[in-house]
């Protein structure tokens, strides 16, 4: 099936520092989003993108819809140590509600 | 965004026996999937539990394995049939409402 290219697999930073990740398709997206998860529990959705060029903030995360709507970034600013986590981009294709998930990027910030 | 109620949120069980999860929405909603997350792994799609008829399975997934229900809009159950060791992972349920797709908090289910 269809996958989302996800990188980096892992980041381990300093609190303060800003992160960026992203996310690359072979086909295109109708919607992009972005999900934290952290241990036991569910995605939790950060931010949610659905026109090519959006580009959206959501307090220190901010995320743009790639203009060839095959890619997705998500940056952190001045990180801090609950962000933490696991976070996954999605992508929709047109025609389906279904969503493929990125493989994640594993987050650690050391404080 | 929709509330999801999903249980049980965590099980050991026996190699051989069936689990059923259970997930309650808090309004009524179109699109229910079941998404399976292996340790260490992404979600995987298992299948799309339709409204008052048979669910749509993914590729690798078979409904003798997990036949699901889903007798009205808020509610489905999934059901993990002859368990093995393989079958450890985490059980989410998402649904699609009016504030887009949210997710349950998931089963952690061990096979033993």
């Amino acid at each position: 099936g269809q996958q989302l290219n996800q990188s980096p697999q892992s980041m381990f930073i300093q609190e303060g520092e800003d992160v960026s990740m992203n996310c690359t398709s072979s086909s295109i997206f109708n919607t992009w989003l972005w999900y934290k998860q952290d241990p036991g529990e569910g995605p939790v959705l950060l931010i949610a993108l659905y026109k090519a060029g959006e580009l959206t903030s959501n307090g220190r995360l901010t995320a743009q819809f790639g203009i060839t709507r095959k890619d997705s970034f998500l940056n952190i600013s001045a990180s801090i140590p609950s962000d933490v986590g696991i976070y996954f981009c999605a992508g929709q294709e047109g025609g389906s509600e279904k969503l493929v998930f990125g493989k994640g990027t594993k987050l650690t910030v050391n404080p | 965004s929709a509330v999801i109620s999903q249980k049980p949120s965590r099980d050991i069980c026996q190699r051989g026996t069936s689990l059923t999860i259970q997930c309650q929405v808090d309004s009524q909603v179109t699109m229910m999937f079941w998404y399976r997350q292996q340790p260490g792994q992404s979600l995987t799609l298992i299948a799309t539990a339709n409204q008052g008829s048979e669910a749509t399975y993914e590729s690798g997934f078979v409904i003798d394995k997990f036949p699901i229900s889903r007798p009205n809009l808020t509610f489905s159950t999934l059901t993990v049939s002859n368990m093995s060791p393989e079958d450890s992972s985490i059980y989410l349920c998402s649904v699609v409402g009016r504030d887009g797709y949210t997710f349950g908090s998931g089963t952690r289910l061990t096979v033993v």
